[in-house]
């Protein structure tokens, strides 16, 4: 079936330093992927998405590209912020129809001042 | 933009109490899903539905029933509360098929039984 692994966490960073969350998903049909961010209290936005190979999604800084040859959407940030503090979910559609999404355990972020 | 509207933000129950969890949207979505998220998990797929009058299972669908009068609204019914469904229930909605479209989320339920 359909599966995503995400980095084990929790993640640590001082403010201004380099972000690298790692997602790999599983091979069948053809899916879109995505990251979310949860803020503590809040429901899940999406941050960005690709929907086929060698895509990039981006936004607020953030990147990640749709690497087919690798199973990955690794998700990247070079100069992150105090602000970015929180749980990061990468996610795969499953290919067909209905929109259900696989999603990953989650990585906590944490960025100190 | 009120999106998607989940009441209530948090409840206690008690061991075979029920109650309906209600969700609604306001942007014509098509597709809405009911979702689980435990401690340290990721989230799980309740239920889902693909317009008014349809619904079906999805990973972890016992305990739970749903229905879809409306395009609006899905509210997910735990008929007898217990322990292992203390968690944390998100509904989302999207509006197109083939899992291209991003799903919109609400803030959330958590629900604890005890």
């Amino acid at each position: 079936g359909n599966s995503v692994t995400q980095m084990e966490g929790p993640v640590t960073l001082s403010e201004e330093a380099f972000l690298t969350i790692n997602c790999t998903y599983t091979a069948t049909g053809y899916p879109s992927l995505f990251w979310y961010v949860q803020y503590p209290g809040e429901g899940l936005q999406l941050l960005l998405k690709a929907t086929k190979a060698d895509d990039k999604g981006s936004n607020k800084g953030f990147e990640a590209t749709y690497r087919k040859e690798t199973t990955s959407f690794h998700l990247e940030k070079g100069s992150v912020q105090v602000s970015d503090s929180a749980v990061y979910f990468c996610a795969r559609s499953g290919g067909t129809s209905y929109g259900k999404l696989t999603f990953g355990q989650g990585t906590i972020l944490t960025v100190h001042p | 933009n009120a999106g998607v509207t989940q009441t209530p933000k948090f409840r206690i129950l008690k061991i075979g109490q029920s109650m309906t969890l209600q969700c609604a949207q306001d942007m014509n979505h098509n597709y809405m899903y009911w979702y689980r998220q435990d401690p340290g998990m990721g989230l799980k797929l309740i239920y889902y539905s693909v317009g008014a009058g349809i619904t079906d299972k999805g990973e972890v669908p016992n305990g739970y029933n749903v229905s879809r009068s409306t395009t609006e609204d899905f509210p997910l019914r735990l008929e007898l509360a217990a322990p292992s469904q203390t968690s944390v229930y998100f509904c989302a909605s999207s509006y197109q098929e083939g899992g291209h479209q991003p799903q919109h989320f609400g803030d959330g339920t958590r629900l604890s039984i005890l």
